[in-house]
């Protein structure tokens, strides 16, 4: 399974800014995922990144609030803009591995205030 | 759209007793996977077990197993031998054969007394 990192590991943040969150992959993969999972809830995706195009995003999530990049095979990074209390959740990135399983990153628990 | 259902919020087990996790999904697919993944405090997301639906053979990692059901879209998770480091959240999740998007389950907490 690939070795995913993710940074930050955790964040407090002010309303109304945006943070970064990174996910570094010790493999080229074709396909990365970012999900959230809200306190106590289960994981939702947001959208699917692959390299050199576009991200798709899933119903709910639009990119203006959550842009992504994907600028080579290892790296992606996903932006929660102008924040809001309701976006303190955990958040996730994930790659496809062997036998289409996905393999997650340790997650960044972000908290805005 | 897929689901992916867990009815159970909590289940709690004595150490070394087994316990069992139900799992169902609503698909019209006919070839598909399905995963159970365990989160223990420290939020990271553990692969457990993984199943293809064109499989008839349970899936077995050690002491977990499955019970898969294709004709009542049911996946249900045995743990034996019940360890206090089993203790975590478990959620099931589906995959579609074609595609690469994971649907998870609300997820299960699973307690063990000592």
């Amino acid at each position: 399974s690939a070795v995913i990192s993710q940074k930050p590991s955790r964040d407090i943040c002010q309303r109304g800014t945006s943070l970064t969150i990174q996910c570094q992959v010790d493999s080229q993969v074709t396909m990365m995922f970012w999900y959230r999972q809200q306190p106590g809830q289960s994981l939702t995706l947001i959208a699917t990144a692959n390299q050199g195009s576009e991200a798709t995003y899933e119903s709910g999530f639009v990119i203006d609030k959550f842009p992504i990049s994907r600028p080579n095979l290892t790296f992606s990074t996903l932006t929660v803009s102008n924040m809001s209390p309701e976006d303190s959740s955990i958040y996730l990135c994930s790659v496809e591995g062997y036998q289409e399983t996905q393999y997650f990153g340790p997650g960044t628990r972000l908290l805005v205030l | 759209a897929q689901t992916v259902t867990q009815s159970q919020p909590e289940m709690s087990v004595q150490e070394a007793e087994t316990v069992t996790l139900s799992c169902t999904y609503d698909t019209s697919e006919s070839d598909y996977y399905l995963f159970w993944y365990k989160q223990p405090p420290s939020r990271q997301m553990i692969l457990v077990i993984r199943q293809e639906a064109y499989k008839q053979q349970n899936a077995t990692e050690n002491r977990f197993s499955v019970n898969f059901q294709k004709a009542a879209k049911s996946f249900s998770l045995k743990i034996s031998d019940s360890q206090l480091g089993d203790a975590a959240m478990y959620f099931c999740a589906y995959r579609k054969a074609a595609g690469n998007k994971l649907t998870f389950g609300g997820g299960t907490r699973v307690l063990v007394k000592p």
